[in-house]
């Protein structure tokens, strides 16, 4: 079946460590993807995309991802993180439904939580 | 520009009783979605309008209706609630057509409801 997986359920790390949060999708077709991420108590913000092209994508708050295509992944990475990176990461990707349309569907999240 | 509104904020109420959870867009998106958000699950789709007039169902659409007042409401109906339903639920909206590959979404704030 085809689905969006996040292997990590909770990640702790202190602030300056690096990031790699991992996503990987069931589908053999062309992909787009997408990265939001949910600050506590707030609603979900997109964070960067892919669609075509570089497969490393920059986005918002020095967050980048890269889409490996042989490895059906589309990993989320950070250099050096803060405290106020803690909050909850989710995978998107749109998978087909029939009829020609998409379903954006979700990974389950990953919560990172960032000690000072 | 307040992008994606959703009323109330939060809800408690008794088993069997009903609500009607309201969402207002003011991005002039065409398609709107309901999803609901629970612990450990992601988001799972529960409807969506591709346009006004039009709804259709998602993931998770027992126990749910919806009506897609105008261009820029779409608001979820429980007729008859149950603890099962206590969940957060995000509405969100997009400037392309449900379905599409492409599609960006932007979400409101989510309204956390308790059934007791």
């Amino acid at each position: 079946a085809q689905s969006v997986s996040q292997h990590n359920h909770h990640v702790i790390l202190s602030e300056a460590a690096s990031l790699e949060l991992g996503c990987n999708y069931s589908y053999g077709g062309t992909v787009n993807l997408f990265w939001y991420v949910q600050y506590p108590g707030q609603h979900l913000q997109l964070l960067l995309k892919y669609f075509s092209g570089d497969p490393l994508v920059k986005g918002i708050k020095g967050f980048e991802a890269e889409f490996i295509k042989s490895k059906f992944s589309f990993n989320l990475r950070k250099p050096s993180v803060q405290w106020s990176d803690t909050a909850e990461y989710f995978c998107a990707v749109p998978l087909p439904r029939g009829a020609g349309s998409y379903q954006l569907t979700f990974g389950k999240g990953t919560k990172l939580s960032v000690i000072p | 520009n307040a992008g994606v509104t959703q009323t109330p904020k939060f809800q408690v109420l008794k088993t069997g009783q009903s609500m009607t959870l309201q969402c207002a867009q003011d991005m002039n998106h065409n398609s709107m979605y309901w999803y609901r958000q629970d612990p450990g699950m992601g988001l799972r789709l529960i409807y969506y309008s591709a346009s006004e007039g039009t709804t259709d169902k998602g993931e998770v659409p027992n126990g749910y209706n919806v009506s897609r007042l105008n261009k820029r409401e779409f608001s979820l109906r429980l007729e008859s609630a149950a603890p099962s339903q206590t969940s957060v639920y995000f509405c969100a909206s997009s400037d392309t057509q449900a379905g599409g590959a492409r599609e960006t979404q932007y979400f409101g704030p989510g309204t956390r409801l308790l059934v007791l």
